[in-house]
């Protein structure tokens, strides 16, 4: 039968709002991390990385958590706008050269 | 403005049917990926090339090839058709080395239904 995939967590708030998104990675030897958008019909766009050493980075209007203890990754975006809905996922990196993907989780800006 | 094109973004066709899905790019990067993605899996790596005529299997090679014989072009090839094979397909490519989030380029995707 057609594969059918899980349902997308979706986070919504209001407009000038902040929003925080989670991502749990799975594999302690990771040592670099990434953010990406994705908007409907479009390819994943770079937002923000973080290195395995730092606990913290920040970019315009978005800030980047990591906590290696528990193996958690936030994206914290700032005043969110209505150009910021769509789909966003972290993805791990580990010296196996490969990038391993989160599932996603579809932010919604309410006006 | 650098370039991963997908040629075809949607295509609808029939069980049993070979599809071409083709990637080209225009930043003579050595590695390409092909990735599907379902909402709530991710993007799950089907096949990556290292170089002209490579191809090693990813997460989920089964039903799937590939054929690499320019190094702009990768092209994912499905032998027969089936329904579960609806989804979206990205590909992407990077230079050789340590990776970096931002040299990392995605095309549009290929939205496929297999029906």
């Amino acid at each position: 039968g057609e594969s059918v995939g899980l349902h997308l967590p979706t986070l919504s708030v209001q407009e000038g709002d902040n929003s925080i998104i989670n991502c749990a990675y799975s594999n302690s030897a990771s040592d670099y991390f990434i953010w990406y958008k994705q908007e409907s019909g479009k390819g994943p766009q770079f937002i923000i990385d973080i290195r395995s050493n730092m606990d913290k980075r920040q970019g315009q209007r978005v800030t980047v958590l990591l906590n290696k203890t528990v193996k958690h990754l936030s994206l914290q975006i700032a005043a969110t706008q209505p150009g910021d809905s769509a789909v966003y996922f972290c993805a791990e990196y580990n010296a196996g050269n490969m990038l391993t993907f989160g599932g996603g989780t579809r932010l919604m800006v309410k006006p | 403005d650098v370039k991963v094109t997908q040629s075809s973004r949607y295509l609808v066709k029939r069980t049993g049917e070979k599809v071409f899905l083709e990637c080209v790019q225009d930043m003579d990067h050595e590695n390409m990926f092909w990735y599907r993605q379902d909402p709530g899996l991710g993007l799950r790596l089907i096949y990556f090339s290292y170089d002209v005529k490579m191809k090693e299997k990813g997460d989920i090679p089964e039903g799937y090839s590939v054929s690499r014989e320019k190094k702009e072009r990768f092209s994912l090839i499905l032998e027969s058709a089936s329904t579960n094979q609806t989804s979206m397909y990205l590909c992407a490519s990077t230079a050789p080395g340590r990776l970096s989030g931002n040299t990392i380029y995605f095309g549009e995707g290929s939205w496929l239904t297999v029906v």
